[in-house]
């Protein structure tokens, strides 16, 4: 399986502060990846895929970039909205489709 | 808008089997060009693909979880199943169905992303 690690693993951080999520894939995933936001108590949300389109909807202050094994998510300026869990995907391969363990973004 | 509504049991017994459907609103499964998916999320921990179908019935299941589970389609009621035999404490989780979304321009083959989901249903296995 291909592993995919999420770094940090909770990271705290204030209204208008801009920040950077990663994620590091076991191998290759050339371009197969996808970032997700999850609130608590709520279904993911797709935020971007194949690294770095937006999903319909999505702010622009979401972006991504990474090709390979590493990647980022990064967002501009938070707001209060953008506290949540974020995790990678990857579907390089369909055997299986695996995800991060989760990056917890606090105030 | 897709929308997806997860129904079943939230409490089955060790080593019974967990039974779930997912039922489909603004999108119909017969002839669509769209694979289906499970994902579950034990409390407290990340998420995790169980598998795949497609209208046709054909599906992808996670290795690891493919002697015990089963997933359907049934396009005349326009949901989608999953069955989990021989639950232990371990299968307890959140449950998400959702939609298996691509894009097919933009890379040398399709990336596929979960770009509709329902809203989850708990299911716990405990005697």
């Amino acid at each position: 399986d291909i592993q995919l690690i999420q770094s940090p693993s909770s990271l705290s951080a204030s209204v208008g502060d801009r920040v950077t999520l990663t994620c590091r894939a076991s191998q290759n995933i050339d371009t197969y990846l996808n970032w997700y936001q999850q609130l608590p108590g709520k279904a993911p949300k797709l935020l971007i895929y194949a690294v770095s389109f937006l999903q319909s909807g999505v702010p622009s202050r979401f972006s991504g970039s990474g090709s390979g094994t590493d990647f980022t998510l990064t967002i501009s300026s938070l707001q209060p909205e953008d506290f949540a869990t974020y995790y990678c995907q990857q579907n390089y391969t369909t055997s299986p489709w695996t995800f991060g363990q989760g990056t917890k973004l606090e105030i | 808008q897709v929308q997806l509504q997860e129904s079943g049991p939230g409490l089955v017994k060790p080593s019974e089997t967990l039974s779930l459907s997912c039922s489909v609103s603004n999108a119909s499964l017969a002839g669509s060009s769209y694979y289906w998916a499970w994902i579950r999320q034990p409390p407290g921990k990340g998420l995790e693909w169980i598998g795949s179908v497609y209208y046709s019935g054909s599906t992808y299941y996670n290795p690891s979880l493919k002697s015990r589970v089963t997933i359907s389609v049934d396009t005349s009621k326009n949901e989608f199943s999953l069955k989990v035999r021989s639950a232990t404490a371990a299968d307890t989780a959140v449950y998400y169905c959702a939609r298996v979304g691509s894009e097919r321009a933009l890379l040398s083959r399709p990336i596929f992303f979960f770009d509709f989901w329902g809203q989850g249903t708990l299911v716990t296995v405990s005697s």
